[in-house]
């Protein structure tokens, strides 16, 4: 298995910019996760799915934060506006239902200027 | 709300020796994960520890559950120099579903 796939692995934008970030979690995985991770708050969940159906979105910081899922194979994080402080790694992790491991990707580099 | 602490948060070792990582949590945490991770890498699992008295090894390290205590060790033997990384704790509570909390991070360098 290729593991779960984010895209793009960098993106530098200026601060107003619309940004999304996709990912496609491990075939047969029915929980998706996004995390941020900066220096200052550490790794942090933003929002998870099971089986789509976003379950707890209570980490998303502001309404400029989005996340969908339209299918069991890809979801996108959108920021709209993007602003500096938005600057971080973020990570997109899956596990399946029957199992506690949770496989993390790649992560995307998000530089906003 | 589950909050997970790790100490120490930094920590210089020399190959050969011996030393311990400690995980504390809040509240009842149904299983505990421990991840690595190299700088600008993405978290590499090592362990999930799913009930009291829970002990896995895997070559140099060995992770230890203790829920009474709220718990949990990694513990580095005869460190190498390509265990230098950060090492995160997380715990997991079934009543939130399959969300994690993480600890801070253990950022480990072993010299030679």
């Amino acid at each position: 298995d290729a593991g779960v796939i984010q895209s793009p692995r960098h993106e530098v934008t200026e601060m107003g910019q619309e940004v999304t970030l996709r990912c496609k979690p491990i075939s047969g995985h029915d929980y998706l996760f996004w995390y941020r991770q900066t220096m200052m708050r550490g790794l942090e969940l933003l929002i998870y799915f099971n089986n789509n159906v976003p379950i707890d979105d209570s980490g998303m910081p502001e309404d400029r934060f989005s996340a969908k899922m339209p299918n069991a194979s890809f979801s996108t994080l959108k920021i709209q506006p993007s602003e500096p402080r938005d600057s971080a790694v973020y990570f997109c992790a899956s596990n399946s239902g029957t199992g506690y491991e949770q496989y993390f990707g790649p992560g995307t580099r998000l530089t906003v200027t | 709300e589950l909050k997970v602490e790790q100490n120490p948060l930094f920590l210089s070792m020399q190959e050969g020796k011996n030393y311990t990582i400690y995980c504390n949590y809040s509240t009842t945490s149904d299983r505990l994960y421990w991840y690595r991770q190299d700088p600008g890498k993405s978290l590499e699992s090592l362990f999930v520890l799913l009930s009291n008295g829970a002990v896995k090894q895997e070559g140099r390290l060995m992770a230890s559950l203790d829920t009474k205590a709220r718990l949990s060790t990694l513990h580095i033997t005869a460190a190498v120099h390509d265990l230098s990384a950060t090492y995160f704790c997380a715990g997991g509570q079934e009543a939130s579903g399959s969300r994690l909390t993480f600890g801070e991070g253990t950022q480990l360098t072993v010299n030679p």
